[in-house]
């Protein structure tokens, strides 16, 4: 079981927006703003996506936003293209023993 | 260029033991962290050491069981795992901390198998 929980799955149409959402407790997502997002294609390893709640780094589209509302944080991806299909995983700086966390993930697929 | 190389996986009988190294190049070597993805599943931290070696955190599956380390003067990063278990099997990333929290460089990965 994650410590952060994600939907499993998600779907959208090329040009709609999704949003993924990700909910922890007080110990990580409420507490810290240390929440990142990374996506991953099959066989390829993660890439950052989000970090700080909403920061994108350089190179990162800014079709890709994230926000933070209690204890639960949110992916939003707008004009959905093919190439957004892949998984995609929250993360957080936790005041729990396992330092950080990761959610369990969830598959965008691009009808 | 930025490169993170991880290597040292393969196949190993329960109980043994295993090292992982992470050669980085083309940015400051600063805290690192080491992630796990068992075959099928989702994304799991495993350890991460300061940027300077002073402090070192562990996963609770792991915790006495695996040792991070690392040679600033090489820019190698190390993952030292003992007692292995079958539930150890998992491609092993290392990957940058951006002081964020965040793991903005990753390598590509190294496959452990641990199966008797």
């Amino acid at each position: 079981q994650s410590a952060l929980t994600q939907p499993a799955s998600v779907s959208g149409s090329p040009g709609q927006s999704i949003t993924i959402s990700c909910t922890g407790t007080s110990s990580d997502v409420g507490a810290y703003n240390y929440v990142s997002w990374y996506q991953q294609h099959p066989g390829k390893a993660p890439k950052l996506m989000i970090y700080d709640v909403s920061n994108r780094p350089s190179g990162v589209s800014n079709r890709f936003s994230g926000s933070k509302s209690g204890n639960t944080a949110s992916l939003t991806i707008s004009g959905l293209q093919a190439e957004d299909e892949a998984d995609y995983y929250c993360s957080s700086y936790t005041s729990g023993s396992h330092f950080w966390v990761f959610g369990g993930g969830t598959e965008l697929t691009v009808l | 260029q930025v490169q993170l190389v991880e290597s040292g996986g393969g196949v190993v009988q329960p109980g043994r033991s295993l090292r992982l190294s992470c050669a980085a190049s083309g940015f400051t070597f600063s805290s690192m962290h080491w992630v796990r993805q068992a075959p099928g599943k989702g994304l799991e931290w495993v350890a991460v050491i300061w940027y300077d070696g002073t402090n070192k955190y562990y996963a609770d599956s792991v915790k006495g069981r695996f040792t991070i380390s690392r040679e600033n003067s090489k820019n190698t990063l190390y993952l030292q795992m003992n007692s292995l278990r079958a539930e150890d099997t998992a491609v092993y990333y290392c990957a940058r901390d951006n002081n964020y929290g965040a793991y903005d460089y990753w390598g590509q990965g190294t496959l452990v198998t641990v199966s008797s």
